[in-house]
């Protein structure tokens, strides 16, 4: 069946580093690739999706490529804010935006 | 983007008691709703995807007589939690799935806790 992997957190960043967040997948066909943020005590948002092999997504300064080649959607952002702590998960949907699949969700701090 | 929202925000019930929740789809409709559960810490299991005007489609090991799920209107979805006991205490997160777009938006989550 279809899965998504992500680097394990947490991850700790000084404010104004890159970030890098891996994610890779495994799914038959083509399907739709997504980053969603969940800051403490709220509910998912979107932050960026790609639909074909090549895409970027980009959104506040994030980017991820859809590589097939790689099967990866890694997440990256130039400098981050403290504003950007949350949780950030990889998803997959390989039937229209349904039968989403997420990976387990990466933490990320950014300090001062 | 698309905005879902949820009611209420936490609630907090009696064990054996019954608790609704509602998911809003503002400015989309959605024939199809998802319901999920998030534990601390953990990523989203999905409970359950909801078509509206038709039955609820169970995933393995949600019992569907104690997670009660309408999708009445294309707007609208409820989840009821009946006979509530301490161990359903968690964050639920609704999603609707955007046709025009095959994106699901989420909800912003209720926090249950049942003493």
């Amino acid at each position: 069946g279809n899965s998504v992997t992500q680097m394990e957190g947490p991850v700790t960043l000084s404010e104004e580093a890159f970030l890098t967040i891996n994610c890779t997948y495994t799914a038959t066909g083509y399907p739709s690739l997504f980053w969603y943020v969940q800051y403490p005590g709220e509910g998912l948002q979107l932050l960026l999706k790609a639909t074909k092999a090549d895409d970027k997504g980009s959104n506040k300064g994030f980017e991820a490529t859809y590589r097939k080649e790689t099967t990866s959607f890694h997440l990256e952002k130039g400098s981050v804010q403290v504003s950007d702590s949350a949780v950030y998960f990889c998803a997959l949907s390989s039937d229209y935006g349904q039968n989403f699949v997420f990976g387990p969700g990466t933490r990320l701090s950014v300090l001062p | 983007g698309a905005v879902v929202s949820q009611h209420p925000s936490w609630v907090i019930c009696k064990s054996g008691t019954s608790v609704k929740i509602e998911c809003r789809s503002l400015d989309f409709q959605a024939t199809t709703m998802f319901w999920y559960r998030q534990f601390p810490k953990q990523s989203l299991m999905l409970m359950a995807t909801s078509n509206e005007g038709s039955k609820a489609t169970y995933e393995q090991g949600v019992e569907k007589d104690k997670f009660l799920i309408n999708h009445a209107s294309l707007t609208l979805s409820t989840l009821t939690v009946t006979s509530a006991h301490p161990e359903d205490s968690s964050f639920y997160i609704c999603s609707a799935l955007q046709l025009s777009t095959d994106t699901q938006y989420f909800g912003p989550g209720t926090r249950l806790t049942v003493l």
